[in-house]
């Protein structure tokens, strides 16, 4: 069983939708959850954190997380093609030194 | 102010060669990370190098090796490779190591490799 699981899609909708994405781990004593967003052929871009539980807000996205589900959440409301690209779930134990990522679900805006 | 740099952007190489990839972090970031990105996977992490210290690595064979320079940029080399080292080798810098600043990892562009 991997440590963080996500569907990797692909997830296509229309422009304006409202778009949940979402990743489970194993690893009850993950502390840090992040999401990043990889559009093609360049490396990862850190949208949002989330230390512990609860929700963060950011404009049009939203993280949340669920440590007694062991479930993380990225909604992104009124989606634009530009938001079209592998949208990554990582997460970190206290103090240590490497993310763990999930596989990324590839997500498409239709204009 | 520049971003983290890699190069090569891409490199071909034949089974059993030895490559060498370089990365340069973000002015002022003292830790620097190496991750392996298979096509339609998340990235794995190889090692993490803070002020020229290994700090952590990765379940990767001992062909995959890295060190970090006084400028604090770094290398990573690997030895005999193989069809399945194939893939996207990302780097990223951040302040420092461990605590809640480790989230704060900003990734280059990356350098793809294709093993032939």
């Amino acid at each position: 069983q991997k440590e963080v699981e996500q569907d990797p899609g692909p997830l296509s909708v229309p422009e304006g939708a409202i778009v949940s994405l979402n990743c489970t781990y194993s690893n009850s004593a993950f502390q840090y959850f992040m999401w990043y967003r990889q559009y093609s052929r360049k490396g990862p871009e850190l949208l949002m954190y989330t230390y512990s539980s609860g929700n963060k807000e950011d404009g049009r996205f939203t993280a949340q997380v669920d440590k007694s589900s062991k479930y993380i959440s990225l909604f992104i409301r009124d989606s634009q093609p530009s938001d079209s690209a592998t949208y990554l779930c990582a997460m970190l134990l206290q103090g240590a030194q490497k993310l763990v990522f999930g596989q990324g679900t590839r997500l498409t805006i239709n204009p | 102010d520049a971003g983290v740099t890699q190069s090569p952007t891409h490199l071909i190489k034949t089974r059993g060669q030895h490559v060498t990839l370089r990365c340069s972090p973000i002015s002022g970031h003292k830790s620097v990370s190496w991750y392996q990105q298979v096509l339609g996977q998340g990235p794995q992490f190889i090692f993490q190098y803070y002020e020229k210290e290994e700090r952590g690595r990765g379940n990767f064979p001992d062909r995959f090796s890295a060190r970090q320079f006084p400028n604090y940029s770094s290398e990573l080399n690997v030895n005999a490779l193989l069809l399945g080292d194939s893939a996207l080798y990302l780097c990223a810098s951040s302040l420092r190591t461990g605590g809640s600043a480790q989230y704060e990892q900003y990734f280059g562009p990356g350098t793809r490799l294709t093993v032939t």
